[in-house]
């Protein structure tokens, strides 16, 4: 049961253009959305988060967006570099768990930025 | 992530012999996550802890597999009689903070 999906395992961009990584998910309890990058050999890396109560958060070149009614959020990378290559994993979160800040994690998506 | 230290990078183990994972959180942090990445999967939870205290294992496999965060010491995932399907990258992450801070993993290869 994949409650978190990540539908593209990769996508590949030209530097400088937008890059756009798309995450839906199932459960209606989740209420808190992180996107995290992660390079080979290393540790997930957290990038930007939003709570359900906004629809957008910004932070420098990265956008995140959440459309409740569709449970679907997306990450907008501009522009993109080739430092941004990376495995980006999407994941979430209800507050109301009793366990925590349990995350449930996406399949990730591999991101090339082409010079 | 120079925070999480997770130790050994890599481990190395035949099948049936037994592989602990160390995890020293962050300082300041006594909530401790362990989640597992097979190949070409993203993260799964495992186990949440406290200090002393279990709070949530609904993640771990019902045999073989244990974890403990003592009063004293890093967080230890315990995996006894190894199997090939337990190669994986294991991370530890721990909290408060917004999101989490991730160690840089234990990639355990069973041979």
């Amino acid at each position: 049961d994949q409650q978190v999906k990540q539908n593209s395992p990769s996508l590949s961009v030209q530097e400088g253009r937008i890059s756009i990584l798309n995450c839906d998910y199932t459960n209606s309890m989740f209420d808190y959305f992180l996107w995290y990058k992660k390079y080979p050999a290393e540790g997930p890396t957290f990038l930007i988060s939003i709570s359900s109560i906004k629809d957008k958060n910004e932070d420098g070149r990265f956008t995140v967006f959440l459309n409740k009614s569709a449970k679907h959020l997306s990450l907008h990378i501009v522009p993109s570099q080739p430092g941004d290559s990376a495995v980006y994993f999407c994941a979430a979160s209800a507050i109301r768990e009793t366990s925590g800040s349990r995350l449930t994690f996406g399949e990730g998506t591999q991101l090339t930025v082409n010079p | 992530n120079a925070g999480v230290m997770q130790n050994p990078r890599h481990l190395v183990r035949r099948r049936g012999q037994e592989a602990r994972l160390r995890c020293s959180p962050m300082k300041g942090h006594s909530h401790v996550y362990w989640y597992r990445q097979l190949p070409e999967e993203g993260l799964k939870f495992m186990v949440y802890l406290q200090k002393e205290n279990i709070i949530d294992e609904s993640g771990m496999p019902k045999e073989r597999f244990s974890a403990e965060f003592p009063k004293e010491g890093p967080s230890i995932l315990r995996i006894q009689q190894v199997v090939r399907g337990d190669s994986a990258a294991y991370f530890c992450a721990s909290s408060p903070s917004d999101g989490y801070t991730f160690g840089s993993g234990t990639r355990l290869t069973v041979v």
